[in-house]
């Protein structure tokens, strides 16, 4: 298995700035994972990351918006940039875990409101 | 472009009820198939995984079916708990292997009431 932490938890942020999302595993992995959830909707994910490269982002999303960094095997930040209230939403980090069939895990989530 | 849709949106039984949960997915093209539990404003507890060769999986109360040729599968809880009561997510990983996200149905928001 493997244990993410995200932080901050929750934050309320205002209109125009930025804020970092950081991921942390217990264990090295090779690839990570960041998902958006809107508000009473499901996951839609925001970009792939991989430690020495750039970030492999999904359509509707781009990298001046939500810059990542993947500095290491068990480290990454999401940056969600100038934020406007449609930024509202829970980032979720995940990451493919070694064995077990190569289940995914997702960490607890950071829970953003933006005013 | 995979599709995935869970029916029914939304659930309310009696404690003690034997339920069964819906996924179906447009393309069966899939490496494996994974039930997620999210509790209200928190992350996403991996419940069971099913691999596509396989045809169910369980764990306690739980059991998942896949039949891939369908496109489906479907997430059985047997005598249902309050604490059971959460959203219930399935999602499938594609079989390219470069690509490794999942892609999301939108949830069955289980109640059990006591």
């Amino acid at each position: 298995s493997a244990v993410i932490s995200q932080k901050p938890s929750r934050d309320i942020c205002q209109r125009g700035t930025s804020l970092t999302i950081q991921c942390q595993v217990d264990s090295q992995v090779t690839m990570m994972f960041w998902y958006r959830q809107q508000p009473g909707q499901s996951l839609t994910l925001i970009a792939t990351a991989n430690q020495g490269s750039e970030a492999t982002y999904e359509s509707g999303f781009v990298i001046d918006k939500f810059p990542i960094s993947r500095p290491n095997l068990t480290f990454s930040t999401l940056t969600v940039s100038n934020m406007s209230p449609e930024d509202s939403s829970i980032y979720l980090c995940s990451v493919e875990g070694t064995g077990h069939g190569n289940t995914i895990y997702f960490g607890e989530g950071s829970w953003l409101t933006v005013v | 472009k995979q599709e995935v849709t869970q029916i029914p949106a939304a659930l309310s039984v009696p404690e003690g009820e034997n339920l069964v949960l819906n996924c179906s997915f447009t393309d069966s093209a899939i490496y494996n198939l994974q039930w997620f539990r999210q509790d209200p404003g928190k992350g996403l507890t991996s419940l069971l995984l099913i691999q596509s060769s396989q045809r169910e999986q369980t764990s306690g109360r739980l059991n998942a079916s896949l039949d891939k040729s369908s496109g489906r599968s479907t997430l059985y809880i047997a005598a249902s708990q309050p604490g059971d009561s959460a959203t219930y997510l399935c999602a499938v990983r594609p079989m390219d292997t470069g690509r490794r996200a999942l892609t999301f149905g939108s949830g069955t928001r289980l109640q059990v009431q006591p």
